[in-house]
């Protein structure tokens, strides 16, 4: 079993659609990260978050310690959001990264 | 600026030559670096990481090495190529409010 799990592994919405990605881990960690990348590798950090909840735009992360879970949404989405989105947790150095979810947006 | 300069974009190689990929980066001194490696369908695996000159750490028994001569520089290395080593190899540094990668560069092994 992973560390750290997501899903799901892929996702199809149409534009306009609410969308929730989920991420559970096992570990302790100090924080979570939501990345985003896009087709030709790029990575962006869109969140780093240790508690509560991040808005930005479109995207709100949120995370549970208690239970060990964190949630990306995209509120309004809209085809250029199509990307892997990966979650990771980070210890002292090291980050452990989910496998990601595929997501894809319709026009 | 936390900016991670990584080349080149993308690399093919023969089984058996040698590889050198660098890594430098702009900003505060002494960050913590990473390379990455993303297999075709497969998340992120970390590969070495290093908190400042010369010091390495490898998370993977493997057939490429790093190393970091100086401050903002980290280079990852291979003497002889497998077909294996092929995939997508991100250069990362960690600060306090976040994670910053380059743009990675796409090996091909043949």
């Amino acid at each position: 079993k992973n560390e750290v799990e997501q899903s799901p592994q892929n996702l199809t919405a149409q534009e306009g659609e609410f969308i929730t990605i989920n991420c559970s881990y096992s570990v302790g960690i100090s924080a979570l990260h939501w990345l985003q990348q896009h087709p030709g590798g790029g990575i962006v950090s869109l969140f780093m978050l240790s508690s509560g909840k991040k808005k930005h735009g479109r995207l709100i992360a949120t995370i549970n310690i208690q239970e060990k879970h964190s949630s990306l949404h995209i509120t309004a989405s809209h085809p250029r959001d199509s990307a892997v989105y990966i979650c990771a947790v980070s210890g002292t150095y090291k980050y452990i990264f989910g496998t990601g979810t595929r997501l894809k947006v319709l026009a | 600026s936390q900016t991670i300069h990584q080349w080149p974009a993308t690399l093919v190689q023969p089984v058996g030559s040698p590889l050198s990929l660098e890594c430098t980066v702009e900003g505060t001194s002494n960050p913590n670096l990473y390379w990455y490696r993303q297999a075709a369908g497969r998340g992120l695996q970390l590969l070495f990481y290093s908190v400042g000159i010369g010091q390495i750490s490898s998370e993977v028994p493997q057939n490429l090495s790093a190393s970091r001569p100086q401050d903002r520089q980290f280079i990852l290395s291979s003497k002889k190529l497998l077909l294996s080593d092929s995939g997508f190899y991100l250069c990362a540094r960690g600060v306090t409010d976040g994670y910053t990668f380059g743009s990675g560069t796409r090996l091909t092994v043949v």
